[in-house]
């Protein structure tokens, strides 16, 4: 059973070109969330993803947007690249349905170098 | 707003000797709480979490939490480290009340980088 899988790992971007991340979800999952972790800091939430809608947003720029596909996997689009930008992005796939705490498994990460 | 605080970004134990990382959160109702681990380019895995049943919580690889709620507190503790426990780990919040399993976002600490030296 494959985990959650993010591509590409690595990525180099110039600053003010736009970038798109990839997240496949855990087998049987149907949300997506996606996280920023600078260096030296803990993941911070961008959004999270649930029957193709956004449905809950942190404190990120309109910069940051994303989309889910209906077979449950996501994509996260910056645009305008900003040195600040830099930083490993993880995404996080979970059971939107029924009740309980169900938990949210991360992938490896994406790590966006901005230049 | 909620947020978590974690003392030490960096703790060196022994192997062998207690591990002891620190966690207090601010929340006016006490939130559900997690602790994840981080390998070196790798992403985060759970070790355990609190969600109102026993405030002893026990996780995987020997680590365990207590939520005291007179102190805010949830620190994460393993009687015996091991070399293989070096990482970094973080502490996390999620309000209670969000409806949905999966459907919570998470609020993390800094994080802790746990050093074990031989």
């Amino acid at each position: 059973d494959a985990g959650v899988t993010q591509s590409p790992t690595h990525l180099i971007k110039t600053r003010g070109q736009q970038v798109t991340l990839r997240c496949s979800p855990k087998s049987g999952h149907d949300t997506v969330s996606w996280y920023q972790q600078a260096l030296g800091q803990g993941p911070q939430f961008i959004f999270q993803y649930y029957e193709e809608e956004e449905r809950q947003r942190g404190n990120f720029p309109d910069r940051f947007s994303g989309h889910q596909f209906p077979n449950y996997s996501s994509e996260l689009n910056v645009n305008a690249l900003l040195l600040g930008d830099s930083a490993l992005y993880l995404c996080a796939s979970s059971l939107g349905a029924g009740g309980g705490l169900g938990e949210q498994y991360f992938g490896p990460g994406t790590r966006l170098t901005v230049t | 707003a909620q947020s978590v605080t974690q003392l030490g970004s960096h703790v060196s134990v022994s192997e062998g000797a207690l591990v002891l990382l620190r966690c207090n959160y601010s929340s006016s109702v006490p939130p559900y709480l997690f602790w994840y681990v981080q390998y070196p380019n790798q992403g985060l895995q759970l070790l355990l979490k609190y969600t109102s049943a026993a405030t002893l919580v026990k996780g995987i690889n020997g680590f365990e939490a207590e939520f005291k709620k007179s102190e805010t507190s949830f620190h994460l503790t393993k009687p015996s480290a091991h070399m293989s426990d070096a990482a970094e780990y973080f502490c996390a919040v999620t309000p209670k009340g969000n409806s949905g399993a999966g459907s919570y976002q998470l609020t993390f600490g800094k994080g802790t980088k746990l050093s074990v030296i031989p």
